[in-house]
């Protein structure tokens, strides 16, 4: 079955302090992978994708991610946070066959300590 | 470019009512998704309208429906509402599919009293 696991709901961290947040899936197609991030009251906004290729790509507002095959992973991570980036990050997936979804990951609430 | 419009931004309806949303893709995406965020379930995808047919459905009740104009545009009706039906629903479009970043509306928040 089609299924992506964010396992931290809410994660907390402080200014300045790297970021990881962790994203599986289970997809039987070809995965395409996505990160969003939504503000309160905001509709979802791309952070970054992967289609294939080098397996670290860039997004906006200095966030990456890693696809790791193997783990079926791909976390997000930035190297130094802001208060601004306090949000609600959502890990998707999809594919290019009509007969699969784009399927969302639970969310990962972060708060960050000024 | 315009973003997504998603209309109207609120509403407040009671049970046993019915409601339409209405979403304005961004020009020349061709797909339309609509989603169902509650903070219990999270984001569901509701279905998936491709040049005015609907391609992929969620795990919906069939008072849940939608369609999609020649224009692209699309809206979604949910008749006979139940408090349950209380979320923020969400529009998306791409230019083709699944196998690309959906750009959101900011959404339709809608209240069942």
């Amino acid at each position: 079955a089609q299924s992506v696991t964010q396992p931290d709901i809410h994660i907390t961290v402080s200014e300045g302090a790297s970021l990881e947040l962790r994203c599986n899936y289970s997809y039987g197609a070809t995965p395409y992978l996505f990160w969003y991030v939504q503000s309160p009251g905001q509709g979802l906004q791309l952070l970054l994708k992967y289609f294939s290729g080098d397996t670290l790509v860039q997004g906006i507002k200095g966030f990456e991610a890693e696809f790791k095959r193997s783990q079926s992973s791909f976390n997000l991570r930035k190297p130094s946070v802001h208060w601004s980036d306090a949000a609600e990050y959502f890990c998707a997936v999809g594919a290019a066959s009509g007969t699969y979804k784009y399927i969302f990951g639970t969310g990962t609430r972060l708060k960050v300590l000024a | 470019k315009a973003g997504v419009t998603q209309t109207p931004r609120y509403l407040i309806k009671t049970r046993g009512q019915q409601v339409t949303l209405s979403c304005s893709p961004i020009s020349g995406h061709r797909s339309v998704s609509w989603y169902q965020q509650t903070p219990g379930q999270g984001l569901q995808f509701l279905f998936e309208y491709f040049s005015e047919t609907q391609r992929n459905k969620g795990n919906f009740p069939g008072r849940f429906s939608g369609r999609q104009f020649s224009n692209s545009r699309s809206e979604m009706n949910v008749s006979t509402l139940e408090l349950g039906d209380s979320a923020l629903y969400l529009c998306a479009s791409s230019l083709t599919g699944f196998n690309q970043p959906q750009h959101f509306g900011d959404g339709t928040r809608l209240s069942i009293l």
